[in-house]
């Protein structure tokens, strides 16, 4: 199975300042099928990115994912309030589907 | 909108059968090329694919519990249930059902149940 490992695990940033969280795949994720959630406390994970770089519906365009093969980044342009969580990269390119373990995004 | 609810007892003893249910509202259970899964969280950490179900009823397992795991689809009731058999307390969890849309992300999800595996 391929294995992604997300990177750092934790980011301590203020609100307006840029944050770019890296997921890397063990193998080649065939045709850059990644997909990014956002998990806040005692939530459960939301949808923000798929296809490595389209955003979901209701996404805000402040998030941008990017990448190919098996280096993939999630960029968040300007943290909002709201934006301080968790995130997770997931791949569905090779069965069974699999998830990084996270990085949390939290307030300086 | 497309609505999942789990539920199910929260305290399962070791060695008995974990079972959930998802409700799925706002939609029909059986229309578009949709599988409806299982996915679990270990307290503090990430996200594991448990496995899915077509309205058809074919099912795909994560081979790591695939030995221990049935999914199964009721169309009438809008429902899918999970069974895991044999439970340990590593498999105390929280719980979520989500639709899986083709070719492979998960949205949305339900708000997760949490399961403990305890004496």
């Amino acid at each position: 199975e391929i294995v992604l490992t997300q990177s750092p695990g934790s980011l301590s940033l203020s609100p307006g300042e840029r944050a770019t969280l890296s997921c890397r795949a063990s193998q080649t994720v065939y045709n850059n099928y990644l997909a990014w959630y956002q998990q806040k406390v005692g939530q459960a994970p939301r949808l923000l990115i798929y296809g490595s770089s389209s955003r979901a519906t209701g996404t805000p365009d402040r998030f941008s994912g990017s990448g190919s093969g098996t280096d993939f980044t999630l960029t968040i342009s300007r943290l909002e309030p709201e934006d301080f969580a968790v995130y997770y990269c997931q791949q569905y390119g090779s069965s069974p589907w699999t998830f990084g373990h996270g990085t949390k995004v939290d307030m300086k | 909108q497309v609505q999942l609810q789990e539920s199910g007892p929260g305290l399962v003893k070791p060695s008995q059968t974990l079972s959930l249910t998802c409700t799925v509202s706002g939609t029909s259970i059986s229309s578009g090329s949709y599988f409806w899964s299982w996915i679990r969280q270990h307290p503090g950490k990430g996200l594991e694919w448990v496995g899915y179900i077509y309205h058809s009823g074919s099912t795909y397992y994560n081979p790591s519990l695939k030995s221990r795991v049935t999914i199964s689809v009721d169309t009438s009731k809008s429902q899918f249930s999970l069974k895991l058999n044999s439970v340990t307390a590593a498999d105390t969890a929280v719980y979520y059902c989500a639709r899986w849309v083709p070719p492979g992300w998960f949205d949305p999800w339900g708000q997760g149940t949490l399961v403990t595996v305890s004496s």
